[in-house]
């Protein structure tokens, strides 16, 4: 059973601010993914990787498939980047089984003006 | 940009009631997915659900829990009789095909009392 887990579980930091939120997996995975979970509890997708690095704006997403390993960075940090940052790992796809997605716990994210 | 949308945002249930959630997902997605955030814990996988039938389900998915697609656009997820446990923030997602990334509905938050 694959187990995810990420640090920091809180971040306070100063505006502008380089950021990086890191996330760990046990087993072998198809893909890992970013989410941002708003205050209202919303969930927004960020990221799908399976290898290598992706960037949207300011926000870059990086995986090392040999360490189970991914990090997110957000680069020049804002009060409105404030929210609780998530990664979640896809199963192995086999026999065309939709596997869920195993979530980490969370990182509380505060940007402070 | 299409939305998952969920119905209702919120609903009070007392315990041993029935209760359905609603989940309008993405018109051309083929994976849908239930899932919960117990208040201050990460979210976990219920269900997924394929071609009309359940893919994968979690052990948290017992008899008390069923999903349904009984119109070709609703997605419902029924508690036959609500335990005050399940009081949760539910989640439901869709997906276009395998190896895309999730669009998440804003949720249903359930207070059992």
């Amino acid at each position: 059973k694959n187990e995810v887990e990420q640090s920091p579980q809180n971040l306070t930091a100063q505006e502008g601010e380089f950021i990086t939120i890191n996330c760990s997996y046990s087993v072998g995975i198809s893909a890992l993914h970013w989410l941002q979970q708003h205050p209202g509890g919303g969930i927004v997708s960020l990221f799908m990787l399976s290898s290598g690095k992706k960037k949207h704006g300011r926000l870059i997403a990086t995986i090392n498939i040999q360490e189970k390993h991914s990090s997110l960075h957000i680069t020049a940090s804002h009060p409105r980047d404030s929210a609780v940052y998530i990664c979640a790992s896809s199963g192995m796809y086999s026999g065309g089984g939709a596997d869920g997605l195993t979530f980490g716990k969370g990182t509380h994210l505060i940007i402070q003006p | 940009e299409p939305e998952v949308t969920q119905t209702p945002s919120h609903q009070v249930t007392q315990m041993g009631q029935e209760v359905i959630l609603r989940c309008v997902p993405i018109s051309n997605h083929l994976y849908f997915y239930w899932y919960r955030q117990i208040l201050g814990q990460k979210v976990e996988f219920l269900v997924s659900f394929y071609n009309n039938e359940i893919s994968e389900k979690s052990e948290i998915f017992d008899d008390q829990f069923s999903v349904e697609r009984p119109d070709g656009s609703n997605f419902t997820l029924k508690i036959r009789s609500t335990k005050l446990e399940d009081s949760a923030m539910y989640f439901c997602a869709s997906v276009r095909d395998l190896g895309h990334g999730y669009t998440f509905g804003s949720g249903t938050r359930l207070t059992v009392v």
